[in-house]
């Protein structure tokens, strides 16, 4: 079985100040992972995945995350939070079986 | 069209009504899975779609839930005498291969938005 935890439901930065939202994730298979990211009143839309082939994946709008296998983490990071990085943000793992498990949901708030 | 289509967008019901959501999946996506999400829940998985068949249903939460998938296409999910506590956003979302195995992208729906009165 396959769980995730994000930690902070909600986040708050200033425009131009680092974003770093945090996932850790179980799984007794070597996982997939993943970032998506939810507008409101829309949809989810993928930010970024892993899939074993690097360990610092690059998504879209400048997101990364990096995968730490011995922390089983997966945090999403952004240098630099502009206003439109106000969203919801899900991690999300596949673990065995064909369903993605997400996490709670992080609430990413961007300030002036 | 080019995304995940869902109908309808909000429905409005009363305690004990049937209500059905529909989901148009991706041309050619053969996987197609229903999330339920709820304030502060994060995404429910309900059931998953290979085909027209559901190897994993284990998410549906009651026997009045049950879904469908016809043609490889079209899935509808069905609720039956709805109760307050299914009031939710019901998404639909689809991927060209399984995401389990060999990591395929899920792309979702703008969901249905279900009130139970």
């Amino acid at each position: 079985a396959q769980s995730v935890t994000q930690l902070g439901s909600h986040v708050s930065v200033s425009e131009g100040a680092l974003v770093l939202l945090r996932c850790n994730y179980s799984s007794s298979v070597p996982p997939y992972l993943f970032w998506y990211v939810q507008y409101p009143n829309q949809g989810l839309q993928l930010l970024l995945k892993y899939t074993s082939a690097a360990t610092l994946v690059k998504g879209i709008n400048g997101f990364e995350a990096e995968f730490k296998k011995s922390e089983t983490s997966f945090h999403l990071t952004k240098p630099s939070a502009h206003m439109s990085d106000a969203a919801e943000y899900f991690c999300a793992v596949t673990g065995g079986g064909n369903k993605l498990t997400f996490g709670t949901g992080t609430q990413l708030k961007v300030e002036l | 069209g080019a995304g995940v289509s869902q109908s309808p967008s909000n429905k409005v019901t009363e305690k004990g009504k049937d209500v059905e959501l529909r989901c148009d999946p991706i041309s050619g996506h053969t996987a197609l899975y229903w999330y339920r999400q709820s304030l502060g829940q994060g995404l429910e998985f309900l059931i998953y779609f290979q085909g027209n068949s559901a190897p994993d249903k284990s998410g549906l939460p009651s026997d009045r839930f049950s879904a469908e998938r016809t043609g490889g296409s079209v899935s509808t999910l069905t609720i039956q005498r709805t109760q307050q506590e299914d009031s939710a956003v019901y998404l639909c979302a689809s991927s060209l291969y399984p995401t389990g195995g060999q990591g395929g992208e899920l792309f979702f729906g703008e969901g249905s938005r279900l009130t139970v009165l």
